[in-house]
C-alpha cells in the first residue's frame, strides 16, 4: 500500500537559515510526488511535483525539492527562509494511472524565528 | 482565473442533523475530488469524479456520506446524521482530465459538530 512519512512533526528555523522537509514513501514504482503548502485558514496550495525527468525539481516562492529513488525520498529544499513561509508543508504520492487519489504524509509545521 | 471555491466555508450544526457542503471546481476542470482533514487523522481521500466514469468511493468513511456532480461541474458532498467525529475541514480539489495528479485545493469548509 503507499504511504507518506514526514518524520518532523514541527521545525522551528531562523529566518534566513536553510530549510530540508523530510519525506518518505512507500510504493510498489515510482510515484508521481508532490508538495503543498498550507497557512492558515487557507487551502493547499501546490509547491512542485515530480513526475519524470531531472530528479531536482523547482517549484514557486524558491523551492526545490529532490527524488532519490534509493532512499524512497523527496525532501523540500530552500536555502533561505522568510518569516512568511511559516506555515504547514504536505507531501502527497500520486499513482501513475490516473486513479486521481493522493496519499499525504501527516504534515510538518514550519516555525520561523525572526 | 478563478480558483476552486467552496461553501460554506464554515458550518456548525447540531449532531443527527444533515449538512450538505458545495464545490465549485476551475471552470474546464473534468476531475474533481473530496478530501477530509481532521487532527489525528490528518489528510483523507474520500471521493473522486472523472468525467462521466463511475465515481471512485472507495475513501468514503461510512455510508452516511455521499456526493454528486451535476453537469460535470459543481459538486455537493452531504453528510447525513452528522456525528461529532465528522468535525473536520472538508477540502475539495479538481484538475485537469490530461494531468490528473496535478490538483487544485479549494479553501475548504470547517465543519464543527456539537
Amino acid at each position: 500500500a503507499q504511504s507518506v512519512t514526514q518524520p518532523d512533526i514541527h521545525i522551528t528555523v531562523s529566518e534566513g537559515a536553510s530549510l530540508e522537509l523530510r519525506c518518505n514513501y512507500s510504493y510498489g514504482a515510482t510515484p508521481y510526488l508532490f508538495w503543498y503548502v498550507q497557512s492558515p485558514g487557507q487551502g493547499l496550495q501546490l509547491l512542485l511535483k515530480y513526475f519524470s525527468g531531472d530528479t531536482l525539481v523547482q517549484g514557486i516562492k524558491g523551492f526545490e525539492a529532490e527524488f532519490k529513488r534509493s532512499q524512497s525520498s523527496f525532501n523540500l529544499r530552500k536555502p533561505s527562509v522568510h518569516w512568511s513561509d511559516a506555515a504547514e508543508y504536505f507531501c502527497a504520492v500520486g499513482a501513475r494511472g490516473n486513479t486521481g487519489k493522493l496519499i499525504f504524509g501527516q504534515g510538518t509545521t514550519l516555525q520561523v524565528k525572526p | 482565473g478563478a480558483g476552486v471555491s467552496q461553501s460554506p466555508s464554515n458550518k456548525v450544526t447540531e449532531k443527527g442533523k444533515d449538512v450538505e457542503l458545495r464545490c465549485d471546481p476551475i471552470s474546464g476542470h473534468t476531475a474533481l475530488y473530496w478530501y477530509r482533514q481532521s487532527l489525528g487523522q490528518g489528510l483523507e481521500f474520500l471521493i473522486y469524479f472523472q468525467g462521466n466514469s463511475a465515481p471512485d468511493k472507495s475513501g468514503l468513511p461510512s455510508d452516511r456520506f455521499s456526493a454528486e456532480r451535476t453537469g460535470g461541474s459543481v459538486s455537493t458532498l452531504t453528510i447525513q446524521r452528522t456525528q461529532q467525529e465528522d468535525s473536520a475541514v472538508y477540502l475539495c480539489a479538481s484538475s485537469l482530465a490530461r494531468d490528473p495528479d496535478t490538483q487544485y485545493f479549494g479553501p475548504g469548509t470547517r465543519l464543527t459538530v456539537l
